[in-house]
């Protein structure tokens, strides 16, 4: 299985500040025949599904705002959130969908400072 | 828009099997990988594994021995049964939408979730 680890667990950030998660996984995400990425951001809030945010590694999934990005290749990834906004309090996920049984990371909590 | 909704008894005794359905509305199941993922309380996300329309599936070798996953077509539904439940198999219970095949994991329509509890 590939194994997903994010850091940090949590974390707080003021709003208007960024907020920047990292993810890696425990084997390449890139695969070569595309030159595609198969990881996956989430968004859940308390008492909701996760939302699927990004995917591609750095493709925003429709009407989720700009101020939501992500980067990196290979096993190492990012999510940032350019501006906190109040709206973005949740824990998010990375998630791996290269090779079944897809995982995910164990999640970072995002507050408010 | 497309929508996902679980159903299914919200207590199952321990050693009995637990059974959910997922109704799919707004778009044909056809064509399309069809996921059922898990969370505990207060955890984080086990992805339980998939079918494709056709009735072909995939599950996580972690639940393998445990798990049946089904489809109708007719009824734009499908389905979980696991057996042999225990107290850690209670969580939230989601169905998601994946992709073609080469994105059958990237899960971008969730079901809201239905709670499980395995008690006597």
């Amino acid at each position: 299985d590939i194994v997903m680890t994010q850091s940090p667990d949590s974390l707080a950030v003021s709003l208007g500040e960024r907020a920047t998660i990292n993810c890696r996984s425990s084997q390449s995400l890139l695969y070569s025949s595309n030159n595609k990425n198969y990881l996956a951001w989430y968004q859940q809030k308390p008492g909701q599904p996760p939302k699927l945010l990004i995917y591609w590694a750095s493709t925003r999934e429709s009407g989720v705002p700009d101020r939501f990005s992500g980067s990196g290749s290979g096993t190492d990834f990012t999510l940032t959130i350019s501006s906190l906004q109040a709206e973005d309090v949740a824990v998010y996920y990375c998630q791996q969908y290269y090779s079944t049984p897809f995982t995910f990371g164990p999640g970072t909590k995002v507050d408010i400072k | 828009q497309v929508q996902l909704q679980e159903s299914g008894p919200g207590l199952v005794k321990p050693s009995e099997t637990l059974s959910l359905t997922c109704t799919v509305s707004g778009a044909s199941i056809s064509g399309l990988y069809w996921s059922w993922i898990r969370q505990p309380p207060g955890k984080g996300l086990e992805w339980i594994g998939y079918i494709y329309y056709s009735g072909s599936t995939n599950y996580n070798p972690s639940l393998k021995s445990r798990v049946t996953i089904s489809v109708d077509t007719s009824k734009n539904q499908f389905s979980l049964k696991l057996s042999s439940v225990t107290a850690a198999d209670t969580a939230v219970y989601y169905c998601a939408k994946g992709g073609i095949a080469a994105v059958a994991g990237r899960m971008d329509v969730w079901g809201k979730g239905t709670t499980v509890t395995v008690s006597s």
